[in-house]
């Protein structure tokens, strides 16, 4: 089983629609686990950290599933701003290690 | 969040030449930075952790002699790919972790540099 693994998609939603996608992860131990938004040829850029079972910051909701190792990220009222590829990343190792990234998802809003 | 700048943003370099890319925090103190390379269609990739003061750790596989990093200052890693080959050629990311804010597991990345080498 791959560290990190997420649907490539791509995930094609209506402008306003709801989209949700996960991330599983094979490291039990982790403790950490962050959602990245990468947008094309550019950095990736800081969405969402999560500790415990979860976080929530605006239209964006990320769950963390422990007995199942996944954590999701759901997007509310998507705009076409959201369009861009979402990367799951967990700590490689111990707390100061660099991060184990999954391929990413690509989400499209479209008008 | 925290501000990590990195230099060239792009370079096309020809074959058998070596190329330095520096990553700057801006507007924190950096002990640990990370360098990341992204082929295209592909995932960020971890290469090596860089440690102010001491030798970077590298990931399997990452040739040591061939990725040189040097991290002098706290606000400053630097990544040279000697003898560069058209296999090189990718987007080389640095991150860098900030610890202000008491969580120090949260890492944000420079703007990356795109190496073409011909």
């Amino acid at each position: 089983r791959k560290e990190v693994e997420q649907d490539p998609g791509p995930f094609n939603v209506p402008e306003g629609a709801t989209v949700a996608f996960n991330c599983t992860y094979s490291n039990s131990a982790s403790q950490s686990f962050f959602w990245y938004r990468q947008d094309c040829r550019k950095e990736p850029k800081l969405l969402m950290s999560v500790y415990s079972s979860g976080n929530e910051d605006g239209r964006f909701t990320a769950q963390l599933n422990r007995a199942s190792q996944y954590i999701s990220l759901l997007i509310r009222d998507s705009k076409l701003s959201d369009s861009a590829t979402y990367l799951c990343a967990v700590p490689s190792g111990g707390g100061a290690d660099g991060l184990t990234f999954g391929k990413g998802t690509h989400l499209i809003i479209q008008p | 969040g925290a501000v990590v700048s990195q230099h060239p943003s792009r370079v096309i370099c020809k074959s058998g030449t070596s190329v330095k890319i520096e990553c700057r925090s801006l507007d924190f103190q950096a002990t640990t930075m990370f360098w990341y390379r992204q082929f295209p269609k592909q995932s960020l990739m971890l290469m090596a952790t860089s440690n102010e003061g001491s030798k970077a750790t590298y990931e399997q596989g990452v040739e040591k002699d061939k990725f040189l990093i040097n991290h002098a200052s706290l606000t400053l890693s630097t990544l040279t790919v000697t003898s560069a080959h058209p296999e090189d050629s990718s987007f080389y990311i640095c991150s860098a972790r900030d610890f202000r804010g008491g969580l120090a597991y949260e890492q944000y990345f420079g703007p990356g540099t795109r190496l073409t080498v011909t």
